[in-house]
């Protein structure tokens, strides 16, 4: 594809609802992440992936929060029991190995 | 680990004005910098990037940054700025060596009045 694409744009959920956010990376990118960019912050680090290997999810804030990417393409960050502190813009990037890393339009989460 | 300061909120400018948007890092590790820019309801344009080698930098759209380590700073900078420069701009760091989580700062939002 010409870039990265993320689904859906707009999520509104209420509150101990599970949401899943779609990631579609650049074709043949092989490393993807996931950032949280709550409103007036910058973007911050959720979770990496590898291929299908997630190597780092330090940035995950809770164990309500889970991503994968099984077949090492698409990725899905689940978020379960969504509370009102996980409303923000959920930012998806993929790169090429040591590459720069390019952002998809983001989705917007609000959960009520 | 890794730190990113913009200590400029919001910087308002005049059109063809000249601006400069702020930014300090910290970090234990030699980085790569980065500034973003962010257009509403858009996700992350990279504007530019240090990595290595001269330490001014160019990028698009006019804009260009200068890398200073002894200060630890990249500021961003155009000589004469449009309305349609009027964004959020994000600078960030990734440390060289490992892969690259990025650390952003909370970003600056740039109003160019008319």
């Amino acid at each position: 594809g010409a870039g990265v694409s993320q689904s859906p744009r707009y999520k509104v959920a209420k509150r101990g609802q599970d949401v899943a956010l779609r990631c579609d990376p650049i074709s043949g990118h092989v490393s993807l992440f996931w950032y949280q960019q709550a409103l007036g912050q910058g973007p911050e680090f959720l979770t990496y992936f590898q291929n299908e290997a997630q190597l780092d999810k330090s940035g995950l804030p809770s164990d309500r929060f889970f991503a994968e990417r099984p077949e090492g393409s698409v990725s899905t960050l689940k978020i379960q029991r969504t509370q009102q502190e996980d409303s923000a813009v959920y930012l998806c990037a993929s790169s090429a190995p040591r590459g720069e890393q390019y952002f998809g339009p983001g989705t917007r989460l609000t959960v009520t | 680990a890794q730190s990113v300061t913009q200590l400029d909120s919001q910087v308002p400018v005049f059109e063809e004005a000249p601006v400069e948007l702020r930014c300090n890092y910290s970090s234990s590790v030699s980085v790569y910098l980065f500034w973003y820019v962010q257009y509403p309801n858009q996700g992350l344009q990279l504007l530019l990037k240090y990595l290595s080698g001269s330490t001014l930098v160019k990028g698009i759209n006019g804009f260009e940054a200068e890398f200073n380590k002894s200060q630890t700073s990249f500021h961003l900078r155009k000589p004469s700025v449009h309305i349609s420069d009027t964004a959020e701009y994000f600078c960030a760091v990734i440390p060289s060596g490992g892969y690259q989580k990025v650390t952003f700062g909370i970003g600056t939002k740039l109003q160019v009045i008319p």
